[in-house]
């Protein structure tokens, strides 16, 4: 069965730093793959979404993600944290054969420190 | 302007009671979905509407019917509700079965 696997519950950077969050997925094909951000008492925004081609993606506020077949995994990365991406990150999976359903991993909550 | 929205953005009733929320969208998209965030964060997908008709039913309770009157407008429609039912129900839209999912704000459904 698919399924998504973000191994951090909860992650605390300095403002300024580098960030990595981690996803890991299993499904059987090749995988659509996405990750959303999700800010208190919000809907979930987009941040960037692979499909196939270059395996390195670039998103929205600086973030980019790598898809790593051979680890499955599709991580997320940002250079330089500001306090603003403090929020709740989601790693999903898209099963166009099932509806077009997401499956989503457990959520990364993200809190900077100044 | 929003491409994804879902009224009330908050709900509050008691046991037993039925509620509906309602959910919109105006990208034109072709695909329409109800998400169900239990209070650990964790997302899953209740159902999925393709052209009004539906696709997926993730095993939840017959108490629960969606209804697609035209492919912009996705209700949720609750009767006797449960404490358990208590959430945030999301809606979200996609124009092709692998494409991105855009959602709305969310329904903070409270069932006291």
């Amino acid at each position: 069965a698919q399924s998504v696997t973000q191994p951090d519950i909860h992650i605390t950077v300095s403002e300024g730093a580098s960030l990595e969050l981690r996803c890991n997925y299993s499904y059987g094909a090749t995988p659509y793959l996405f990750w959303y951000v999700q800010s208190p008492g919000q809907g979930l925004q987009l941040l960037l979404k692979y499909f196939s081609g270059d395996t390195l993606v670039q998103g929205i506020k600086g973030f980019e993600a790598e898809f790593k077949r051979s680890q499955s995994s599709f991580n997320l990365r940002k250079p330089s944290v500001h306090w603003s991406d403090a929020a709740e990150y989601f790693c999903a999976v898209g099963d166009g054969n099932q509806g077009g359903k997401l499956i989503f991993g457990q959520g990364t909550e993200l809190s900077v420190k100044p | 302007d929003t491409a994804v929205s879902q009224t009330p953005k908050y709900l509050v009733t008691q046991m037993g009671n039925d509620k509906s929320i309602k959910c919109e969208q105006n990208l034109g998209h072709d695909t329409m979905y109800w998400y169900k965030q239990d209070s650990k964060k964790f997302l899953k997908i209740m159902f999925s509407y393709n052209n009004k008709e539906l696709i997926i039913n993730e095993t939840v309770p017959n108490r629960f019917s969606p209804k697609s009157p035209d492919k912009a407008h996705l209700n949720l429609h609750i009767n006797s509700l449960e404490l358990g039912d208590s959430a945030v129900y999301f809606c979200a839209s996609s124009q092709l079965l692998h494409t991105e999912a855009f959602f709305g704000q969310g329904t903070r459904l409270t069932v006291v």
